[in-house]
């Protein structure tokens, strides 16, 4: 089987840094995804990492550590407009490759 | 424009009323998948398809259906709709998993509630 934790939800300042953590146990792996979705509206990608270290794409980063089975998303600079549920998701080549969705992790960004 | 549709977008309904939502997409992927959201649990998957005519379940599948005859398209079907089945739902595809990072695309939602 497969667990994913995110937390459910944080808080953050317009123009500061955070951290959205992500720990899964899988019996296999093959790459952890995050994804953005916007109240109402569809996830949209935002990273994948399939081997250890850091990914960065603009104000957004995404690490992974396989061997602790661990991910963070990193978002600098935070504007309003990142208020949004975060989505870690991760493909396990025993699930036929299908990826597997935490609960997801609601981020709002107040003045 | 590379796009998953969806219709339809909203749909109230009554208990035992056979419906159907259409997905769509045009990026010759070959797999698409049926998701549900609810509060609290997340995306949990429903079926999904590798190719023309596979279809596997997925996590909840209890009363939906799904066909796929075209690559383009992958319908959802509830042949007996109940307030339980009640929720937002989403159509994603994408390249086939496995190979490189292939990221779903997820259609616009239809959110469906039964009474």
């Amino acid at each position: 089987g497969q667990n994913i934790d995110q937390p459910t939800e944080m808080t953050a300042t317009e123009g500061a840094i955070v951290q959205i953590n992500c720990t899964y146990q899988t019996s296999g792996f093959n790459g952890l995804f995050w994804y953005q979705q916007h109240a109402g509206e569809a996830p949209t990608f935002l990273s994948y990492n399939v081997l250890d270290g850091l990914e960065e794409k603009g104000r957004f980063s995404s690490f992974l550590s396989r061997s602790k089975g661990y991910s963070y998303l990193l978002l600098k600079e935070l504007q309003m407009k990142d208020s949004a549920s975060y989505l870690c998701a991760v493909r396990d080549p025993g699930g036929s490759y299908i990826p597997t969705f935490g609960r997801g992790t609601s981020l709002i960004v107040h003045p | 424009e590379a796009q998953v549709t969806q219709n339809p977008r909203y749909l109230i309904t009554v208990t035992g009323k056979k419906l159907t939502v259409t997905c769509s997409q045009n990026m010759n992927h070959e797999y698409m998948s049926w998701y549900r959201q609810d509060p609290g649990l997340g995306l949990r998957q429903i079926y999904y398809s590798m190719n023309v005519e596979v279809t596997d379940k997925g996590d909840v599948p209890e009363g939906y259906k799904v066909s796929r005859k075209e690559k383009r398209n992958f319908p959802l079907i509830l042949e007996s709709p109940s307030p339980n089945q009640t929720s937002l739902y989403f159509c994603a595809s994408s390249e086939t998993p496995g190979q490189g990072a292939n990221e779903q695309y997820f259609g616009p939602g239809t959110r469906l509630t039964v009474t």
